[in-house]
């Protein structure tokens, strides 16, 4: 397997602008974690699915966030519109089972809004 | 409120010496805990983990400790090599243990 896919790698948009991160898990996890690093708040987890339904969306910072998983392979975090502070890396994750079972990482989605 | 806490941002050890980052949390309901790593430009990738009904797991030159009284753990890396020059992130799972919470992370730089 490939991993975890995400798209695109960096972006760079302007403040106000619609922003889709894509990811695609690894075939056969059942939980997909979308994940926000800064150097303020760290690792911060802002939404995770089991078997392609929202679970627990707490950690989504305001209503101009949405993520979406129509799939088993596949899941979108849209901003919209965005802002400067959104600035940061954006990983999604997928596993087996949940916290207590190996999460395996995309790559990131370093986002820029100017 | 930070359930799991790093608190030196960054740590430099010679090559060859032995490397501990340190980990506290708050939830005494707490009984896993993961330790990733990460380096620039990647996403995060597990190390080691231990569950709380030991106090140590070994894995190479790796090793957990756990003092569940101090809700307290700690890596050590020994001997370190600059390979191991990364961001390491401990974790624990909720009580419900379908999501983790992560520490702040500490920037390890093993110098040669």
């Amino acid at each position: 397997d490939a991993g975890v896919i995400q798209s695109p790698r960096h972006e760079v948009t302007e403040m106000g602008q619609e922003v889709t991160l894509r990811c695609k898990p690894i075939s056969g996890h059942d939980y997909l974690f979308w994940y926000r690093q800064t150097m303020m708040r760290g690792l911060e987890l802002l939404i995770y699915f089991n078997n392609n339904v929202p679970i627990d969306d707490s950690g989504m910072p305001e209503d101009r966030f949405s993520a979406k998983m129509p799939n088993a392979s596949f899941s979108t975090l849209k901003i919209q519109p965005s802002e400067p502070r959104d600035s940061a890396v954006y990983f999604c994750a997928s596993s087996r089972g949940g916290g207590r079972t190996e999460a395996f990482f995309g790559q990131g989605t370093r986002l820029t809004v100017v | 409120d930070q359930q799991v806490k790093q608190n030196s941002p960054s740590l430099s050890v010679q090559e060859g010496r032995i490397s501990i980052l340190n980990c506290d949390y708050t939830n005494s309901m707490f009984d896993y805990f993961l330790w990733y790593k990460k380096y620039p430009a990647e996403g995060p990738t597990f190390l080691i983990s231990i569950s709380s009904i030991k106090d140590k797991n070994e894995d190479g030159r790796f090793t957990v400790f756990l003092n569940k009284s101090a809700k307290h753990l700690s890596l050590h890396i020994v001997p370190s090599q600059p390979g191991d020059s990364a961001v390491y992130f401990c974790a624990a799972p909720n009580n419900a243990g379908n999501m983790l919470t992560f520490g702040g992370g500490t920037r390890l730089m093993v110098k040669p």
